[in-house]
């Protein structure tokens, strides 16, 4: 069973430069959620995608997006990055939309914007 | 509206000892309920989780977590801490209905030889 894999594992941008990133969900696994984690706080639902929809959102604007692929993959783009967009950004998967099933995380990529 | 407060920022135990970390939540309708851990330079881990039934929850590494509806909590518990459990713990909440997770501020629990 191959685990969450996200990549790249760290990223230096400046501010207004636009990232994207990527990750590749649980084998069998059908829906990934995004967090932001600042340092020192807990992870922010970012947004969730089931089969390749929106199935969610957290309070980020709009200048964060993402997208799901028919293999469950997924990636998040962040445009007009802003220097508060530094943090370590976690991506989950997990079987279906059911709020009972836990995910399972990534290791994170951690972006700096300078 | 959801909310998860862990109240103590770090929690220190003398191995052997019994480790507490605690969790309060605020939700409405019925809470499902979990505990992550975070290891430096390492993704969350699932420990357990809460859904309905028995109050008394086991989980991996020997924890457990007791749902305590009149006082809205979900503390993280191990009878005998080992070291190796030194991490940053973090409690989370859904609604039955919902996608969204909220996370707790997370806790470092510290365990002394």
């Amino acid at each position: 069973e191959t685990g969450v894999t996200q990549s790249p594992t760290h990223l230096i941008k400046t501010r207004g430069q636009q990232v994207t990133l990527r990750c590749s969900s649980q084998s069998g696994h059908n829906t990934v959620s995004w967090y932001q984690q600042a340092l020192g706080q807990g992870p922010q639902f970012i947004f969730q995608y089931y089969r390749e929809e929106e199935n969610g959102r957290g309070n980020f604007p709009p200048r964060f997006s993402g997208l799901q692929f028919p293999n469950y993959s997924s990636e998040l783009n962040v445009n007009a990055l802003e220097l508060d967009d530094s943090a370590l950004y976690l991506c989950a998967s997990s079987l279906g939309t059911e709020s009972y099933n836990e995910q399972f995380f990534g290791p994170g990529t951690r972006l700096t914007v300078l | 509206a959801q909310s998860v407060a862990q109240p103590e920022d770090q929690v220190n135990v003398a191995e052997g000892n019994p480790l507490t970390v605690k969790c309060t939540y605020s939700v409405s309708g019925n809470p499902y309920l979990f505990w992550y851990v975070q290891y430096p330079n390492r993704g969350l881990q699932f420990l357990l989780k809460y859904i309905t039934g028995d109050n008394l929850v086991k989980g991996s590494y020997g924890f457990e977590a007791e749902f305590n509806k009149s006082q809205t909590s979900f503390h993280l518990k191990k009878p005998s801490a080992l070291v190796s459990d030194s991490a940053l713990y973090f409690c989370a909440v859904k609604r039955s209905s919902a996608s969204k997770i909220i996370f707790g501020s997370g806790t470092r629990l510290s365990i002394r030889p």
